[in-house]
C-alpha cells in the first residue's frame, strides 16, 4: 500500500501569513492527490483534487501543486477561518491513505 | 440536498461485530461510489473502504481486509460496513462519504456526521 507523509504534523501561524504543508507518496502517484480541512467536532471538507483543483467555493488563497511524490498545499494569506487540521489522500490506487495531518494553530 | 445519515455504532466487546449503516438522500445514489472513512479519538483520518455504484467492486484498507465488508442496497438507498472480528483498534468515529469522479479517481465531497463505535470489555 503507498503510505503518505505529511509534514509539518503541526504548524503555528499568524493571520496574514503564508503557510504550507507538504505530501510525500511513497511511489509516484501522479496527479491522484487531494486535500481536505476538517475543523474540530466537523466532518473533513475537500478543498483540492487532482493535485491542484480547486473546489467550488473554496478562497483561492487555497492552492494546491505537485506531482508524482512530492505535493504541497498552500495558503497564501491565513485567514481566521483556516486554523484547522489538514489532510491529504492518495487517489492513485486502492485502497487510497491518507497523510497523518497537519494541524495548524493560532501563533 | 445531499444528507447521509449513519447508523449502528455502540459499545461492543473485543472480538465482536457491529453493522453500520448510512442512509443517503438528495442525490441519484447508485450512479456514485460510496467510501467509509474512519477517525479514532484525537487521530487522524484512515479510509476504510470504498465500493462503486452498482455495488459490484469494493476495495478495502489492509488494516480491515477480511474482517470488514461494505455493501449497499440501491434499492433502499443505504450504504452499509459489516465490521467482525473488532478489536480496540478499531474504536473510532466511523464517516460515510459521497463519491466525487475526478478523473479517474475518486474523491469525496459530502460526509455524513458519523457514528461511534466502541470497542471495550
Amino acid at each position: 500500500a503507498i503510505q503518505m507523509t505529511q509534514s509539518p504534523s503541526s504548524l503555528s501561524a499568524s493571520v496574514g501569513d503564508r503557510v504550507t504543508i507538504t505530501c510525500r507518496a511513497s511511489q509516484d502517484i501522479t496527479h491522484d492527490l487531494g486535500w481536505y480541512q476538517q475543523k474540530p467536532g466537523k466532518a473533513p471538507k475537500l478543498l483540492i483534487c487532482g493535485a491542484s483543483s480547486l473546489q467550488s467555493g473554496v478562497p483561492p488563497r487555497f492552492s494546491g501543486s505537485g506531482s508524482g511524490t512530492e505535493f504541497t498545499l498552500t495558503i497564501s494569506s491565513l485567514q481566521p477561518d483556516d486554523f484547522a487540521n489538514y489532510f491529504c489522500l492518495q487517489t492513485y490506487t486502492f485502497p487510497y491513505s491518507f497523510g497523518q495531518g497537519t494541524k495548524l494553530e493560532i501563533k | 440536498e445531499v444528507v447521509l445519515s449513519e447508523s449502528g455504532g455502540g459499545v461492543v466487546q473485543p472480538g465482536g461485530s457491529l453493522r453500520l449503516s448510512c442512509a443517503a438522500s438528495g442525490f441519484t445514489f447508485s450512479n456514485y461510489a460510496m467510501t467509509w472513512v474512519r477517525q479514532a479519538p484525537g487521530k487522524g483520518l484512515e479510509w476504510v473502504s470504498h465500493i462503486t455504484g452498482s455495488g459490484g467492486t469494493s476495495y478495502s484498507a489492509d488494516s480491515v481486509k477480511g474482517r470488514f465488508a461494505i455493501s449497499r442496497d440501491n434499492s433502499r438507498n443505504t450504504l452499509y460496513l459489516q465490521m467482525d472480528s473488532l478489536g480496540a483498534e478499531d474504536t473510532a468515529l466511523y464517516y460515510c462519504a459521497k463519491g466525487m469522479r475526478y478523473g479517474s479517481a475518486w474523491y469525496t465531497d459530502f460526509w455524513g456526521r458519523g457514528t461511534l463505535v466502541t470497542v471495550s470489555s
